[in-house]
């Protein structure tokens, strides 16, 4: 099992509509939960970070966290076309390092 | 510069030469990863720098990869007798464990 885990897509929503993305991970003892964005041909970039169960957000994105079901989530709300991109999700243990996923590539389509 | 600086930012090489690159990180993070990055594929994590604390080497592919930081500032990572395979975006970051990472612009390696 894949300490970091995100179904790899892709994932295709209209123009408007919420994208939702997902991830899960494996160490009940992470800590801290990181989203970053990498469009195509460039570097990855954060987004959001959260801490704490529950909803995180900030302007179109909410960042969702159940440490219980250890699972992360990204909503992005009125999705773009210039939303369409790659989704990391990242996963701070209590270790210190932080551990990626694969990505879920998004497609916003106009 | 306020961001995280990679150098250079393409390189070709010769299969069986060395290659050095170099990361400068942001001026008081204290944590530095290197990673790898293939085409259309996701992070590969190679290693990982925190303050005076040993490095985590458990991502390195291979001895022909080694890399070293001097304290909390500059990086290098150095690949010896390079091989085909080990073309890809060498991706350097830098930060503080609860704030999440910036990445430079990257490293792009062909060995031809």
């Amino acid at each position: 099992q894949k300490e970091v885990e995100q179904n790899s897509g892709p994932l295709s929503v209209p123009e408007g509509a919420i994208a939702s993305l997902n991830c899960t991970y494996s160490d009940r003892g992470s800590q801290s939960f990181f989203w970053y964005r990498q469009y195509s041909g460039k570097s990855p970039e954060l987004i959001m970070f959260i801490y704490s169960n529950g909803d995180k957000e900030d302007g179109r994105f909410t960042a969702q966290l159940n440490k219980a079901s250890q699972y992360v989530s990204l909503l992005i709300r009125d999705s773009q076309p210039s939303d369409s991109a790659t989704y990391l999700c990242a996963v701070r243990t209590n270790a210190g390092k932080s551990t990626f996923g694969d990505g879920t590539t998004l497609t916003v389509k106009p | 510069g306020a961001g995280v600086s990679q150098s250079p930012s393409n390189k070709v090489t010769e299969k069986g030469k060395d290659v050095e690159l170099r990361c400068d990180p942001i001026s008081g993070h204290t944590a530095l990863y290197w990673y790898r990055q293939r085409l259309g594929q996701g992070l590969e994590f190679l290693i990982y720098f925190q303050g005076n604390s040993a490095p985590d080497k458990s991502g390195l592919p291979s001895d022909r990869f080694s890399a070293e930081r001097t304290g909390e500032s500059v990086s290098t990572l150095t690949i010896q007798r390079t091989q085909q395979e080990d073309s890809a975006v060498y991706l350097c970051a830098s930060g503080t464990p609860n704030y999440g990472y910036t990445f430079g612009s990257g490293t792009r390696l062909t060995v031809v």
